[in-house]
């Protein structure tokens, strides 16, 4: 199994800063990873697949880069609504798609 | 519109079954992957299992394999996730998605999700 390990665990950043979000595998999964956000009481949303694709209607301040083992997430400029918990999720192991432990990211 | 509704919140006590359901609508059942994650509380997310209802293909991850059992009933597009002997360690909520399928990545993606239903198991 794929391990997916994720830094920091919590993230404090002022609103209209810049967030950074880690993203780890075990082995290499090539450009085979996605971004999901999760706000408290409601389920995961899909932000980004192929490690740089948004998705649909997701706003242009987030950004995701790598390959290999090492990916990362940017949210440029961020927006009340972005405080949220986010994880990674790779897809190159049909069908074990495993996800990482999370990185919550929250008002400094 | 397409929307995933799961069944309410349940209390159990170790030892007794459950089946919990997710009813999609506005789109073809059949022809999506659905699956299961788990949310154990203050944790993050786990993939827990996969059917596609057109031929009941399922897939498991080896974590859950043999502790849940997945099934899909297209007649009435409801997917569901049972257990026939409850643990403590069930505790959890468990949310439903629709797979669908990002070509140019080869992706599954979880598009839309169901709401959640709450698992409690406790003596």
């Amino acid at each position: 199994e794929i391990v997916m390990t994720q830094s920091p665990a919590t993230l404090s950043v002022s609103p209209g800063e810049r967030a950074t979000l880690s993203c780890r595998a075990s082995q290499s999964v090539n450009s085979n990873l996605a971004w999901y956000q999760q706000k408290p009481g409601q389920p995961p949303r899909l932000l980004i697949y192929a490690a740089s694709t948004r998705a649909t209607g997701l706003p242009a301040r987030f950004s995701g880069s790598g390959s290999g083992t090492e990916f990362t997430l940017i949210i440029s400029s961020l927006q009340s609504e972005d405080f949220a918990v986010y994880y990674c999720q790779q897809y190159n192991d049909w069908p074990l798609y495993t996800f990482g432990q999370g990185t919550k990211l929250e008002i400094k | 519109e397409v929307q995933l509704v799961q069944s309410g919140a349940e209390v159990k006590k170790p030892g007794e079954s459950l089946k919990i359901s997710c009813k999609a609508s506005g789109y073809n059942f059949a022809k999506y992957w659905i699956g299961w994650v788990r949310q154990m509380p203050e944790k993050g997310l786990e993939w827990v299992a996969i059917i596609f209802p057109d031929d009941s293909d399922t897939r498991y991850s080896p974590s859950f394999q043999g502790q849940v059992t997945i099934s899909a009933d297209r007649s009435i597009t409801t997917a569901y996730l049972q257990w026939t002997s409850l643990k403590a360690s069930d505790t959890a909520i468990y949310y439903c998605a629709r797979l669908f399928y990002y070509a140019s990545a080869n992706y599954y993606g979880m598009d839309v999700w169901g709401q959640g239903t709450t698992v409690t198991v406790s003596s």
